[in-house]
């Protein structure tokens, strides 16, 4: 059964990058059928798609976050991780790695979620 | 951007009640509407993708309907279990969007 698995730190300095991975268990990382990608939510708000990387290593940002977002993979760790730079506090947010399906992008399985709080 | 509104925001509803809530894009998305469950403290949960295909393992009584820019997600027997929020998301084109949730709560 697939597992995700958010990691990194919980308390980020305003202008500094927030760093976390997504570790990913009982699947390969490297199928051609699956997307990964990086969602948020804010306290007591919706969710927000951050962005997404294929299985080709390419990736796709959301354009209200680009200027300060970078997805990569680690395939021989089985982990795809996000930095998102120059942080304020509304970078506040849990936030959420997902599994996308090829084809229609759903996102069928989420990690548990992490919280991150931006504040000095 | 595609915008995606819902409603109601929020409704309340007796176990056994059928509930319907609507889902509409700015734009046409085709089919390219998935439905999630998120209950507090928790991470969302997939229930319908393309519109109307169950996910596997969600329970029969949630089904999905429509094309184009409206939509439906319905339960047709409340449970107990049932009690959360729920959010729209259009997978048609990138930025990917969600609605702003409905929550249903017991009445």
């Amino acid at each position: 059964q697939l597992q995700l698995q958010e990691s990194g730190p919980g308390l980020v300095k305003p202008s500094e990058t927030l760093s976390l991975t997504c570790t990913v268990s009982g699947g390969s990382i490297s199928s051609s059928t699956y997307f990964w990608g990086w969602i948020r939510q804010p306290p007591g708000k919706g969710l927000e798609w951050i962005g997404t990387i294929y299985y080709s290593g390419s990736t796709d940002y959301n354009p209200s976050l680009k200027s300060r977002v970078t997805i990569s993979v680690d395939t021989s760790k089985n982990q795809f991780s996000l930095k998102l730079s120059s942080v304020t506090a509304a970078d506040t947010a849990v936030y959420y790695c997902a599994r996308q399906v090829g084809g229609n992008e759903s996102m069928d399985v989420w990690g548990q979620g992490t919280t991150v709080i931006v504040s000095s | 951007d595609i915008q995606m509104t819902q409603s109601p925001s929020s409704l309340s509803a007796s176990v056994g009640d059928r509930v319907t809530i609507t889902c509409r894009a700015s734009q046409s998305i085709g089919s390219y509407l998935n439905w999630y469950q998120q209950k507090p403290g928790k991470a969302p949960k997939l229930l319908i993708y393309v519109a109307s295909s169950l996910q596997s393992g969600v329970p029969s009584r949630f089904s999905g309907r429509g094309s184009g820019t409206d939509f439906t997600l319905t339960i047709s027997s409340l449970q107990p279990e049932d009690f959360a929020t729920y959010s729209c998301q259009q997978s048609y084109s990138t930025p990917y969007t969600f609605g702003p949730g409905t929550k249903v709560e017991i009445k």
